[in-house]
């Protein structure tokens, strides 16, 4: 079973596109994770949230935890946003969700 | 700006053998964790250690795998048979808050395990 569910899995944009990522958690949290994995592996972190709405450049990233959804929006998309964008839950452990592949066209 | 580092970046063993894979945390952090990739799949979590005791698990922790902090900077994950499906990224983070209020996460660049 997937704790985690995030939508779509594989995402290609046209350079300047607005860009939406969804996540979907069945588990109790106490916060939702976005983190950005490059094609080389590493792994960093983009927003914590735990309710509301939090922006920082191009991203934002919400979360309505009534309805246990999570979204990342990106505008203006540019090719270096290419990357696999993982949703992540914590409470006691930690849940990742299988992760999106985003590929940004010039 | 500090980062967690992980040493070696990539290392090959043969079945059976004992691997420790060491990650440096950012120094003023108490949270520490260990994640696991296989190639093509999502990133799991394995364990979080706080005030030098484990204070979570998942079900992949099993008797193989243990973790230390054997002295002031440096966080081991050490693997004591490993197998081929051991063959993963291994993800180092630690924060400054812990579960279930986890901070913001900082990782490491990963370890690679390529088990022959």
């Amino acid at each position: 079973k997937n704790e985690v569910e995030q939508s779509p899995q594989n995402l290609t944009a046209q350079e300047g596109e607005f860009i939406t990522i969804n996540c979907s958690y069945s588990v109790g949290i106490s916060a939702l994770h976005w983190l950005q994995q490059h094609p080389g592996g590493g792994i960093v972190s983009l927003f914590m949230l735990s309710s509301g709405k939090k922006k920082h450049g191009r991203l934002i990233a919400t979360i309505n935890i009534q309805e246990k959804h999570s979204s990342l929006h990106i505008t203006a998309s540019h090719p270096r946003d290419s990357a696999v964008y993982i949703c992540a839950v914590t409470g006691n452990q930690f849940y990742f969700g299988t992760g999106t592949s985003l590929t940004v066209i010039p | 700006e500090p980062e967690v580092t992980q040493t070696p970046s990539h290392q090959v063993t043969q079945m059976g053998q004992e691997v420790i894979l060491r990650c440096v945390p950012i120094s003023n952090h108490l949270y520490f964790y260990w994640y696991r990739q296989i190639l093509g799949q999502k990133v799991e979590f394995l364990v979080s250690f706080y005030n030098n005791e484990i204070s979570e698990k998942s079900e992949i922790f099993d008797d193989q795998f243990s973790v230390e902090r054997p002295d002031g900077s440096n966080f081991t994950l050490k693997i004591r048979s490993t197998k081929l499906e051991d063959s993963a990224m291994y993800f180092c983070a630690s924060s400054r808050q812990g579960p279930p209020n986890t901070g913001e996460l900082f990782f490491g660049e990963g370890s690679r395990l390529t088990v022959l």
